[in-house]
């Protein structure tokens, strides 16, 4: 099973800098198979970014995906206030079987 | 637009077997796609655990033993989850979620608390 390792665990920013996120797999995963997930409070995931650098319907370009093999990153360029929540990756593998980062929780500074 | 919904008992003893139902809008479980749940612990984060084909097909977390089955009623449009002889650990948020067979949850539920308690 690839475990993914999402860091750092909390990462504290004010509005208007920029987000850099971390996933990394313990074994290679297929850039067309990782995707990125912001969920707040009491709300279900939604997706953001899709075989590692597509964006989903609906949203900002301020939000973008790159990396490959065991390395991912997901930049939020200019953090609005909406944005401060919790970001997991996931991936798909073969059996098949789906998984999920532990999370970064983005916090206001 | 779709739309799914999870529906079932808040609280299920321990030793006995949760089940939950989710019901799709906005889109015919027989036009494709795999439908599956995902549940998260209290503060902690997301884990897969089986989704469906409209054809019945199913695939599970094996971490899960055996204890989960997933069935479908597409003269409903909705998909039910059986997890059996639960205990404390299975308290969650469980959602049903829509997608390829492919990586991403593209659509989801709003949840649903379950809580395992005597």
């Amino acid at each position: 099973e690839i475990v993914l390792t999402q860091s750092p665990g909390t990462l504290s920013l004010s509005p208007g800098e920029r987000a850099t996120l971390s996933c990394r797999a313990s074994q290679s995963v297929s850039s067309s198979y990782l995707t990125w997930y912001q969920q707040k409070p009491g709300q279900a995931p939604r997706l953001l970014i899709y075989g590692a650098s597509s964006r989903a319907t609906g949203i900002p370009d301020r939000f973008s995906g790159s990396g490959s093999g065991t390395d991912f990153t997901l930049t939020i360029s200019r953090l609005e206030p909406e944005d401060f929540a919790v970001y997991y990756c996931q991936q798909y593998g073969s059996s098949p079987m789906y998984t999920f980062g532990q999370g970064t929780k983005l916090e206001i500074k | 637009q779709v739309q799914l919904r999870e529906s079932g008992p808040g609280l299920v003893k321990p030793s006995e077997t949760l089940s939950l139902t989710c019901a799709v809008s906005g889109y015919s479980i027989t036009a494709g796609y795999y439908w599956g749940w995902i549940r998260q612990p209290p503060r902690k984060g997301l884990e897969w655990i089986g989704s469906i084909f409209h054809s019945g097909s199913t695939y599970f977390n094996p971490s899960f033993n055996g204890r989960v089955t997933i069935s479908v009623d597409t003269s409903k449009d909705q998909y039910s989850l059986k997890l059996t002889s639960v205990t404390a650990a299975d308290t969650a948020v469980y959602y049903c979620a829509r997608h390829p067979i492919v990586a991403r949850f593209e659509y989801w539920g709003q949840g649903i608390q379950v809580t395992v308690s005597s």
